[in-house]
């Protein structure tokens, strides 16, 4: 089943405005990643924040993890036309013995509208 | 650099034809995933493979096989297809030796069957 659950579903807003999408999973994590796919592509690596990190930066993205709420955000600010692509949030449950992949979550179609 | 490379890009099908999938690596990663992505339903496991000679099973394996003989390649064989295996077929490959890191995807297969 679907470990994490992206809200909204989509979103649109204009150029140059900041974009927050939430995603919520359900069970311990030991790292939240979040991913970006352009129509038609693969997914590309944006962010990785550890179970034990709070708050991570990287350029325009800020992802926070509130483990207590299973709960993560990611922040775009200053849109650009460029960040139009759907978004993926995604769990590692590694348990340990070996990786054995992660659990996606459903997606927030973003809309950069310039 | 080619990182993650997926043939082919887009194939039909006939039901209950066998058909293989390949993925091959130039990064060294010990880990590779096969994920399919349908509408509304974001990216879900098929198989993984967390190093040469061994694999697993994820939250779809059924009526999928694959095989890890080397590190480069992990081809999924679909052994007589169904409609409802009509999808996207993403490859994947982690270096997880390294603690918490990210996946790298291919550019992803295209079936339909019909």
């Amino acid at each position: 089943s679907q470990q994490g659950e992206e809200d909204p579903q989509a979103l649109s807003i204009q150029e140059g405005e900041n974009a927050t999408m939430n995603c919520s999973y359900k069970t311990s994590i030991n790292n939240l990643q979040w991913y970006r796919q352009n129509s038609g592509r693969g997914l590309v690596h944006l962010i990785l924040i550890r179970s034990n990190e709070r708050e991570k930066h990287s350029g325009r993205l800020r992802v926070t993890l509130d483990t207590s709420k299973k709960s993560s955000s990611l922040l775009i600010t200053a849109s650009r036309a460029a960040d139009t692509a759907s978004y993926f949030c995604a769990t590692d449950n590694f348990r340990g013995g070996g990786a054995d992949g992660l659990t996606f979550g459903k997606g927030t179609h973003l809309i950069i509208q310039p | 650099i080619a990182g993650i490379t997926q043939a082919p890009t887009s194939q039909i099908l006939a039901a209950g034809r066998r058909m293989t999938l390949r993925c091959t690596q130039d990064m060294r990663h010990n880990a590779m995933y096969w994920y399919r992505q349908d509408l509304g339903l974001g990216l879900r496991l098929i198989h993984y493979s967390n190093t040469a000679g061994t694999t697993g099973k994820g939250e779809v394996p059924d009526g999928y096989s694959v095989s890890r003989a080397n590190t480069d390649d992990f081809p999924l064989t679909l052994a007589s297809a169904v409609p409802s295996q009509t999808s996207v077929y993403f490859c994947a490959s982690s270096d997880s030796l390294r603690g918490d890191t990210e996946a790298f995807f291919g550019q992803g297969t295209r079936l339909t069957v019909v």
